[in-house]
């Protein structure tokens, strides 16, 4: 079974310092998509960033990027210049291709603080 | 609408009551399906709808939870004989295509927090 794993529970940033969220994820498949969901009080999952797996260009939307490193199995998420409004949980989420793809995985999230 | 609708946002119930959880999807978005957060966890994969059928029930944790959809739009979650385990935000996603992509993510609604007294 596919499973992902966010080992931060918790991070900081200081208001337009660039922070770095950790996943890693386990799969046997070749292909598949990776996603960042944020998640701010009001509870409604915001779609970040997605890549596929056979894209080795990292996908990146305005301050976010991500170091996707297929072989280590690790997806992590930067975000640059980060804003208040970054102040959220973040959930890593995994995607097989094809089959039963409908399924998104989740981790268990990092609560990231942003302070002024 | 423009985004996925889930009513109620919050209830509040009894254990023992049934509870009934609705979700509008994105109008034209063929699949729809429903995910639990407890506490201090992640999104936990409930059912899967393509259309009115649900091809993939296995998350559904006991038989007193039950889902349907109809007319390929609006679907209810109901949970019967309510637990306090019970007690979790309900959340629902749709998608335009049956398979999800990287270019047809599903998009989620706000949820429904559920507590169960």
């Amino acid at each position: 079974a596919q499973t992902v794993t966010q080992s931060q529970p918790e991070m900081s940033v200081q208001e337009a310092e660039t922070v770095t969220l950790s996943c890693t994820y386990d799969t046997s498949e070749s292909d598949y998509y990776l996603f960042w969901y944020k998640q701010p009080p009001s509870r409604q999952m915001i779609l970040v960033i997605r890549q596929e797996a056979y894209k080795q260009q990292n996908a990146t939307e305005n301050r976010f990027s991500v170091n996707f490193q297929k072989a280590a199995k690790s997806f992590s998420l930067k975000i640059s210049d980060s804003q208040l409004g970054d102040a959220a949980m973040y959930f890593c989420a995994y995607t097989m291709s094809g089959g039963s793809n409908y399924k998104l995985t989740f981790g268990k999230g990092t609560l990231l603080t942003v302070n002024p | 609408g423009a985004g996925v609708s889930q009513s109620p946002s919050n209830k509040v119930t009894e254990k023992g009551k049934d509870v009934e959880l609705r979700c509008d999807p994105i109008s034209g978005h063929t699949a729809l399906y429903w995910y639990r957060q407890s506490l201090g966890q992640g999104l936990e994969f409930l059912i899967y709808f393509q259309g009115n059928s649900a091809p993939d029930k296995s998350g559904l944790p006991s038989d007193r939870f039950s889902a349907e959809r109809t007319g390929g739009s609006v679907s209810t979650l109901t949970i019967q004989r309510t637990q306090q385990e019970d007690s979790a935000v309900y959340l629902c996603a749709s998608s335009l295509g049956r398979q999800v992509t990287s270019n047809q993510p599903q998009h989620f609604g706000d949820g429904t927090r559920l507590s169960i007294l």
